[in-house]
């Protein structure tokens, strides 16, 4: 089945090392989406790519960057891990009716 | 960067019952969403409704869209102890903007 898929689905990192989450897809969708989402809140957006076009919200720390080498990947660096930063992380795709397809998450925990 | 607002923020129901979450947001629309989310997953799409829709079904699941309100509804009918998750609206402004997410409804089925 077409789907996105985050990696790993639970993620240990060490305060201020540096961390990547992927998302990948086999949707072929060209807008691919990270959110931040903490316990019991909404998700938040943290940027988006439309094919490579990078856009990244204004409250974005800059701790936080992307890359998507292609179509079917993106990633999420997180340079300098603090304990705020532990949250989920969703990455999502957005098809040509509107609707966004979301992976599982990666659960990002910082010790 | 929140878009929308959600209430109630809890709700708990019996089995069989139905249950009406509602979503105000802010600025105007190409489209809204309703999203489920269960405990530690993704988030599922339910439902779309475009700005120029006033009503839309989808099994036991009943949207309304007011948009000179800018409030949303969500009706979900019967409903079961399975229905029990987080439920989101997110909007669309088009144009290859973002969609934003409300700050959700905690639904809870008591069986």
């Amino acid at each position: 089945d077409a789907m996105v898929i985050q990696n790993p689905r639970y993620q240990v990192t060490q305060f201020g090392k540096p961390v990547t989450l992927s998302c990948s897809q086999t949707l072929n969708h060209n807008v691919m989406y990270w959110y931040q989402q903490k316990s019991s809140q909404a998700p938040k957006l943290l940027f988006h790519y439309y094919d490579k076009d990078f856009n990244n919200e204004a409250d974005t720390p800059d701790n936080f960057q992307s890359r998507r080498p292609n179509t079917s990947f993106c990633f999420l660096d997180i340079r300098s891990p603090g304990l705020g930063d532990a949250a989920m992380y969703l990455c999502a795709t957005r098809g040509t009716l509107d609707v966004y397809t979301f992976g599982s998450g990666t659960r990002l925990t910082v010790v | 960067s929140q878009q929308g607002e959600e209430d109630p923020q809890a709700l708990s129901i019996q089995e069989g019952e139905n249950a009406t979450m509602n979503c105000s947001y802010k600025t105007s629309i190409n489209n809204l969403q309703w999203y489920r989310q269960n405990s530690g997953r993704g988030l599922v799409h339910l439902i779309l409704i475009r700005s120029n829709e006033r009503e839309k079904h989808s099994g036991r699941l009943r949207v309304t869209l007011d948009t000179s309100k800018k409030s949303s509804s969500l009706l979900i009918t019967a409903s079961r102890a399975a229905d029990t998750a987080s439920y989101f609206c997110a909007t669309d402004a088009g144009n290859n903007n973002d969609m934003r997410f409300g700050a959700g409804t905690r639904l809870t089925v008591k069986p």
